[in-house]
């Protein structure tokens, strides 16, 4: 699976968009593009994946490059909650969909 | 529903001590995973099941074993605990039905520490 490249740490007004970088350089056609996140102490949580479209959830909005080599994960309005560490996972559809987690980027979102 | 819940939240063991942890879920999900989680690390899989009576290793499998006897279960074992092993644990599924077959489901963790 392709190594992702995240900023180590970020912070953000609360309110305000949050845009969290992730560069997949390496990245091959057949693979995707997840972000989780993980709340202090918690087990991780699904946001949101993509292949080659811009895709939006409830939840967040992903941006992925023409060339798929960068992606963005943005949360519209972020509030206090949305304080976490947040992962990008590039992941080739496969038997055993296993994840390979990194350090992922902790944002902090201030009042 | 519950989820995925596991047991126990927490733990502290002696070393050469032995113990399970028991990952239950509701979901009908085929695949479930056990991860550990180190201070101010990411994730590390340790081992992972595709179904009823299958078992395969992860990134990071010595010191542990796993059985999945029933859908529903994954269980973790550490027969003889080290202080490496300090970590808080991760249980997950992975379903299938409706493109869901990307969304992986934490339980909420159990932490254990090896003295």
């Amino acid at each position: 699976d392709a190594k992702t490249t995240q900023p180590t740490s970020m912070d953000c007004a609360e309110g305000r968009a949050a845009n969290l970088p992730c560069n997949h350089s390496t990245i091959s056609g057949n693979e995707y593009v997840y972000w989780y996140r993980q709340i202090h102490s918690q087990g991780p949580q699904y946001i949101i994946h993509g292949l080659k479209n811009n895709e939006t959830n409830e939840m967040a909005s992903l941006i992925i490059t023409e060339d798929r080599k960068s992606s963005t994960l943005i949360l519209p309005h972020a509030t206090l909650r949305d304080t976490a560490v947040y992962y990008c996972i590039v992941r080739e559809r496969s038997n055993d969909y296993k994840l390979s987690f990194g350090a992922g980027t902790t944002v902090t979102v201030r009042a | 529903n519950a989820g995925v819940t596991q047991t126990p939240k927490f733990r502290v063991l002696k070393t050469g001590q032995s113990m399970t942890l028991l990952c239950a879920q509701d979901m009908n999900h085929e695949y479930m995973y056990w991860y550990r989680q180190d201070p101010g690390m990411g994730l590390r899989l340790i081992h992972y099941s595709v179904g009823e009576g299958t078992t395969a290793k992860g990134e990071v499998p010595d010191g542990y074993n796993v059985s999945r006897l029933k859908k529903q279960n994954f269980l973790l074992g550490l027969e003889s605990a080290a202080p490496s092993q300090t970590s808080v644990y991760f249980c997950a599924t992975n379903g299938l039905a409706g493109g869901q077959w990307g969304e992986q489901f934490f339980g909420p963790g159990t932490r254990l520490t090896v003295l």
